[in-house]
């Protein structure tokens, strides 16, 4: 199996940070790195898919980066609405796997 | 709009068995795939399996294969997860979230998820 490492696993940020999340592979899945963001008590949401593609509808302050087996998720200018824990997800083989998660909480 | 709605909340005691459903709408069914996708109170997102919307060819995590079943009903777009022999550590918010039919893939919709309670 392909276990997804996540850094840190929590942070604390203001409004109109920059902040990133790290996630690295276990071994090389090319750019088949997903990134959700998920809010308390609610299913998680997508941002990004093949490292770096938005999904419609998510603010460009959002971007993600990486190939291989170390990758990124940027948020800039951080928004009161980003603060959520963010988890990284592989898709490059059975079984799929996530990340331990993120969580990112104001300062 | 694409919509995946589960069933509702479910208590059960060890050793039951959970049948949850996740009705999609907004897409045509079987262009899709869906996967089962828990998360236990606290914890982090852990992959349970996926199933064809087009032929439900199932693949199941390893941890599960011996007491989860997926299948589909294409009329009524709706995927079932039966997970068997339940115990405490079972406990978790079991979501649905649809992907790719014919590959491994990401997942851009998600359901609202099912808590299923397993206590004696």
């Amino acid at each position: 199996d392909i276990q997804m490492t996540q850094s840190p696993s929590s942070l604390s940020a203001s409004v109109g940070d920059t902040v990133t999340i790290t996630c690295r592979a276990s071994q090389g899945i090319s750019s088949w790195l997903a990134w959700y963001q998920q809010k308390p008590g609610k299913a998680p949401k997508s941002l990004i898919y093949d490292t770096s593609t938005l999904q419609s509808g998510v603010p460009s302050r959002f971007s993600g980066s990486g190939f291989g087996t170390d990758f990124t998720l940027t948020i800039s200018n951080l928004q009161p609405e980003d603060f959520a824990t963010y988890y990284c997800q592989q898709y490059n083989s059975y079984p799929l796997t996530f990340g331990g998660g993120t969580k990112v909480e104001i300062k | 709009q694409v919509q995946l709605v589960q069933s509702g909340p479910e208590v059960k005691k060890p050793g039951a068995s959970v049948k949850v459903s996740c009705k999609a709408s907004g897409y045509t069914f079987t262009n899709y795939g869906i996967s089962w996708v828990r998360q236990a109170p606290g914890q982090g997102l852990e992959w349970m399996g996926w199933i064809s919307g087009f032929n439900a060819n199932t693949n199941y995590a390893q941890k599960f294969e011996d007491r989860v079943i997926m299948t589909t009903d294409t009329p009524t777009s709706t995927v079932y997860m039966e997970l068997g022999s339940l115990r405490s550590d079972d406990t978790a918010v079991y979501y649905c979230a649809r992907g790719a039919d014919s590959s491994s893939s990401d997942f851009d919709y998600w359901g609202q998820g099912t808590l299923v309670s397993v206590s004696s």
